[in-house]
């Protein structure tokens, strides 16, 4: 089946710029998640999403950063007033949620390369 | 608070040579998940493996073992007669269950980059 899909693969944006960008989780999964990475590091955890709730938000950076996900599917992450500092990439993962809380697997989408110039 | 430590930040074998990917964590969660992602030079990362926390048998599954051991809160990765198709940059990572129960974020280690050559 599909997996995750992330849009646009590459952006390039003018610092002070606003952001949009999408993840579409595999078909059936309510959780999903958003990280950042940064060259030659692991990813970095942003926020969490339950169905259309965003069960944990500790990873944002600042309140320039926000993520929607209206209908419990597709997320949109938003990042306001761009700084350099911004640029990596930024991957987006959904998993199963499990009957009996066990933590599933994550699978992850290819990443959306955001550079700010 | 969580963390996991991969020491080895770059490794280079020659092909058919076996390789050991260490990984080292930390966690006051006594229910908690241990995970092993590949992650290609084409960037997208693959879910390989994951462990929990009260099964601490070792898995085998056919050139990839894990060696998941408490006492040392070391969860190791073994790749056996390594190819030229290994070379990558392997994350371990670790999830608490926590106060909120089902799953929760991941936090990765900074990868090891492994290269084979032919």
């Amino acid at each position: 089946g599909a997996g995750v899909s992330q849009t646009p693969s590459n952006k390039v944006t003018e610092k002070g710029k606003y952001v949009e960008l999408r993840c579409d989780p595999i078909s059936g999964h309510t959780a999903l998640y958003w990280y950042r990475q940064s060259l030659g590091q692991g990813p970095e955890f942003l926020i969490y999403f339950q169905g259309t709730g965003a069960a944990d938000d500790s990873g944002l950076p600042n309140d320039r950063f926000f993520a929607v996900r209206p209908e419990g599917s597709v997320s949109t992450l938003k990042i306001q007033r761009t700084e350099r500092g911004d640029s990596a990439v930024y991957l987006c993962a959904s998993s199963l949620t499990g009957w009996d809380s066990s933590s599933y697997e994550q699978y992850f989408g290819p990443g959306t390369r955001l550079t700010v110039t | 608070a969580q963390k996991v430590t991969q020491a080895q930040t770059e490794i280079s074998v020659v092909e058919k040579e076996d390789v050991t990917l260490d990984c080292v964590y930390e966690t006051r969660d006594t229910t908690y998940y241990l995970f092993w992602y590949k992650q290609p030079p084409s960037g997208e990362l693959v879910f390989l493996i994951r462990r929990n926390s009260f099964d601490e048998q070792n898995e085998i599954s056919g050139r990839y073992s894990w060696n998941f051991q408490k006492s040392t809160s070391s969860f190791n990765f073994t790749i056996t007669a390594s190819q030229v198709v290994d070379s990558a940059v392997y994350f371990c990572a670790l999830s608490e269950r926590g106060i909120t129960g089902a799953n929760s974020k991941l936090t990765f280690g900074k990868g090891i980059t492994l290269s084979v050559r032919p």
